[in-house]
This record gives C-alpha cells, sequence and structure tokens, in this order.
C-alpha cells in the first residue's frame, strides 16, 4: 500500500537558515506526491505537487522538493526561513482511489 | 473566486447528542472529500464524493456516522450519539474531478464533545 513518513515532528530553524523537511513514500508504482501546509486554525494549503513531470518542483512561498526515486524521497526544502513559515507542514500521496493519505506532520518554528 | 467553506467553524456539544457539519464546494468542483484532523490520530480520510455519490466510505469510523451530497455541491456529514472521542476537526476540501487534481481545503470545523 502507499504511503508517506514523515521525519521529525518537530523542526526549529533560524529566521535566515535553510529549512529541510523529510518525506519518504512506499510506492509500488510512481506517486502522486504533495506538500500542504497548515497555519494555526485554518485549513490546509497546497504547497507543492509532484505528477510525474519534472523531478524538482517548485511552489509557492519559495518552497521546492526534489523527487528522488532511488531515495523515495520527497524532501522539502527553503532556502532561507522567514518568521511566516512557522506552521504545520504534511507530506501526502494520493492512494489509487483518489482519496490522500497523510504523514504525521512537521510543525516548524522560526528562531528569530 | 470563493474557496471550500464550511459550517459551523466550531461546534461544543453534549455527549449523546447529534451534529452537523456542513461543507459548500468550490462551484463546479465535482469531487468533494471529508477528512478528520485529531491529536492522536493525524490526518484521516472519512468519506469523498463523486457528484452525489459515495463509492467509498470505508474511513468512516461508526455507523453513527453519515454523510450526503445534494445536487452536486453541499455535502452534510452527520454524527449521531455523539461520543468524546469524536472530537476533533473536520476538514472538507474538494476538487475538479478524481484523480491527481489538487484538493482544496476548507477551514474545518472544531467539534468539541463534552
Amino acid at each position: 500500500a502507499q504511503s508517506v513518513t514523515q521525519l521529525g515532528s518537530h523542526v526549529s530553524v533560524s529566521e535566515g537558515a535553510l529549512v529541510l523537511l523529510r518525506c519518504n513514500y512506499s510506492s509500488s508504482v510512481p506517486p502522486y506526491l504533495f506538500w500542504y501546509v497548515q497555519y494555526p486554525n485554518q485549513g490546509l494549503q497546497l504547497l507543492l505537487k509532484y505528477t510525474s513531470a519534472a523531478t524538482l518542483v517548485k511552489g509557492i512561498n519559495g518552497f521546492e522538493a526534489e523527487f528522488k526515486k532511488s531515495e523515495t524521497s520527497f524532501h522539502l526544502t527553503k532556502p532561507s526561513a522567514h518568521m511566516s513559515d512557522a506552521a504545520e507542514y504534511f507530506c501526502a500521496v494520493i492512494l489509487p482511489d483518489y482519496k490522500l493519505s497523510f504523514g504525521a506532520g512537521t510543525t516548524v518554528t522560526v528562531r528569530a | 473566486g470563493a474557496g471550500v467553506s464550511q459550517s459551523p467553524s466550531n461546534k461544543v456539544t453534549e455527549k449523546g447528542k447529534d451534529v452537523e457539519l456542513r461543507c459548500d464546494p468550490i462551484s463546479g468542483h465535482t469531487a468533494l472529500y471529508w477528512y478528520r484532523q485529531s491529536l492522536g490520530q493525524g490526518l484521516e480520510f472519512l468519506i469523498y464524493f463523486q457528484g452525489n455519490s459515495a463509492p467509498d466510505k470505508s474511513g468512516l469510523p461508526s455507523d453513527r456516522f453519515s454523510a450526503e451530497r445534494t445536487g452536486g455541491s453541499v455535502s452534510t456529514l452527520t454524527i449521531q450519539r455523539t461520543q468524546q472521542e469524536d472530537s476533533a476537526v473536520y476538514l472538507c476540501a474538494s476538487s475538479k474531478d478524481r484523480g491527481a487534481y489538487e484538493q482544496f481545503f476548507g477551514p474545518g470545523t472544531r467539534l468539541t464533545v463534552l
């Protein structure tokens, strides 16, 4: 069965530092992968998605992710963290029946 | 255009009462999904609709949960005889169609069962 695993439930970074959030997938077929962000008391907002086109995917707010089949990974990065990036981030995979299966989430805090 | 809207934003109820949660998807979106977000379980799929049909109800936790969608638009999730473990944020999402299309999420309904 397809699934995703997020490594690290909490990440703390300094403002201006690199943000790296890890996601590994398990799938026997090419997966469709997503990163969502959730700000406090809000719904989920799509950051970016991988649908088997380019392996380097650029999203909103300066985020990007690289699909690496050899490592079964889809890690999310942002070169320079901003205070507004403090939120919870979810990696997700579309299952064959089109529902999303989410990772456990990673909470990002940004230190001034 | 308007995004996905959900009402109420917050609902506090007593154990044993019934509650109805409403979702208004983006106009023209044929697929609609309900998810539940709770501390212990993370984000879980509940049910999805393609038009007014719900081909997959496998995620509904018990027979106290039901959902319907009318006119290919508004959906209602009903929880009967609520229990404390039903306390969670219920999120609705819609997409243009089934498949790998982006699912747009509403702000959620926070349900608290006392």
